[in-house]
């Protein structure tokens, strides 16, 4: 299995700037998770999906933040503009069915956004 | 509202000596209690959970955590360190399996030879 894919797992972008950050989750998983994380505030949940519909969406930070999930197997974190203090490393994960063997989170290798 | 405190920001032990790594979690009701590990540059592992049941619980890596409900803490153990082992842990708690888990600052472990 090749496990939940980022991409890109780095950029380097301007003030201002539309960043959009891509996750394939596992295949079979039926939920999806966006978290931050920073020095100062550590691991944060933004949003998660379930069977590709947005249930929580209280993480996310404000209104240049969005989220899509069109499918089972693609989702998406937008930022639009872009600000320096969104300079953070953006994981997704993605967990199997309720009762499952796979029902836990299992993460990606991140994304490190650094905007300038 | 739950949450996590890992009291613990960084623990340094020799190679081949014992380890605990102390969560203490906040929950009204029967947590879901996970630890990860976290290499540098890498993405979260999970390295072993608690729902129910016997509350010893053993993970990946020769580790294993042990839920003290009066306590409100699942401390993580290894009984002989690698240095392999030198990340950073997140201790997480969860109101059901697998959503809107919250997790806890990190401790990083440097192992020293």
């Amino acid at each position: 299995d090749a496990g939940v894919i980022q991409s890109p797992r780095h950029e380097v972008t301007e003030m201002g700037q539309e960043v959009t950050l891509r996750c394939k989750p596992i295949s079979g998983h039926n939920s999806l998770f966006w978290y931050r994380q920073t020095m100062m505030r550590g691991l944060e949940l933004l949003i998660y999906f379930n069977n590709n519909v947005p249930i929580d969406d209280s993480g996310m930070p404000e209104d240049r933040f969005s989220a899509k999930m069109p499918n089972a197997s693609f989702s998406t974190l937008k930022i639009q503009p872009s600000e320096p203090r969104d300079s953070a490393v953006y994981f997704c994960a993605s967990r199997g069915l309720s009762g499952s063997n796979t029902d836990t989170q299992y993460f990606g290798p991140g994304t490190r956004l650094t905007v300038l | 509202a739950q949450s996590v405190t890992q009291p613990d920001i960084h623990i340094t032990v020799s190679e081949g000596a014992s380890l605990e790594l102390r969560c203490n979690y906040s929950y009204g009701a029967t947590p879901y209690l996970f630890w990860y590990v976290q290499s540098p540059g890498q993405g979260l592992q999970l390295l072993l959970k608690y729902f129910s049941g016997d509350t010893l619980v053993q993970g990946i890596k020769g580790f294993e955590a042990e839920f003290k409900r009066s306590q409100s803490s699942f401390n993580l153990r290894k009984p002989s360190v690698h240095w392999s082992d030198a990340a950073e842990y997140f201790c997480a708690v969860g109101a059901s399996r697998g959503n809107k888990l919250v997790f806890g600052a990190g401790t990083i472990l440097r192992v020293k030879s």
